[in-house]
């Protein structure tokens, strides 16, 4: 496998239940990313990783916790969402972050419904 | 605090005709700026950059931007459309100020007309 790996594609879950997405780079990439894409809205930066540490988190709130085992594995967990948390979740990686190159390369997302 | 703006939510073309994005950016230091296509169901793609070498930017499948400082505007322009063009795309300004994050646009929708 190539590129950036996201699973699942779609997840419905209730208010209640607790999932979580995952996130696989295959590029050698040291720094990942959770990004939030809401209909018409720019993408909101979540959380970012560098080496395996925690280096942002852009005021998400704590229904949403990641975590990063390794630098090729990003997960997203999910619990007591809310309606307005339905979104395409996007993962991407890149070679550093922070650097001056702007180029990420992105997972195909996976589809969040809140019910 | 850098910030873009993509002055047209939706763009038709027919295909075969010139294609233009607009973007303007704000930025306190000398800025990069990017384009990024997303595609249905798909993520986001690097169509080209601007990181203060020539200010005209040639990026894949034939699509260019032009920076221009004086008017705080980077561009994008195809000039013949292809069915394939039909696609989200967002223009991405970062800065030293801003420890280089990408700031995104909100998107511009591109339908492209047989």
């Amino acid at each position: 496998e190539t590129g950036v790996t996201q699973t699942p594609r779609h997840l419905v879950m209730g208010m209640t239940n607790k999932k979580s997405l995952k996130c696989e780079q295959h590029l050698g990439h040291n720094a990942m990313y959770w990004y939030k894409q809401s209909a018409k809205k720019p993408l909101e930066l979540m959380f970012v990783y560098s080496l395996e540490e925690r280096v942002e988190n852009n005021s998400v709130p704590s229904r949403f916790s990641p975590e990063c085992p390794n630098s090729s594995h990003l997960f997203l967990h999910l619990h007591t969402l809310q309606p307005e948390d339905s979104a395409l979740y996007l993962c991407a990686s890149s070679q550093d972050p922070g650097v001056d190159t702007g180029e990420l390369f992105f997972g195909e997302g996976s589809r969040l419904t809140v019910l | 605090a850098q910030s873009v703006t993509q002055l047209d939510s939706h763009v038709s073309v027919s295909e075969g005709t010139p294609v233009l994005l607009r973007c303007n950016y704000s930025s306190s230091y000398s800025p990069s700026l990017f384009w990024y296509v997303q595609h249905p169901n798909k993520g986001l793609q690097l169509l080209l950059k601007y990181t203060s070498a020539a200010t005209l930017v040639k990026g894949i499948n034939g699509f260019e931007a032009e920076f221009k400082k004086s008017e705080t505007s980077f561009h994008l322009t195809k000039p013949s459309a292809h069915m394939s063009d039909a696609a989200e795309y967002f223009c991405v300004v970062s800065d030293r100020g801003n420890d280089y994050k990408l700031s995104f646009g909100a998107g511009t929708t591109v339908t492209v007309r047989a």
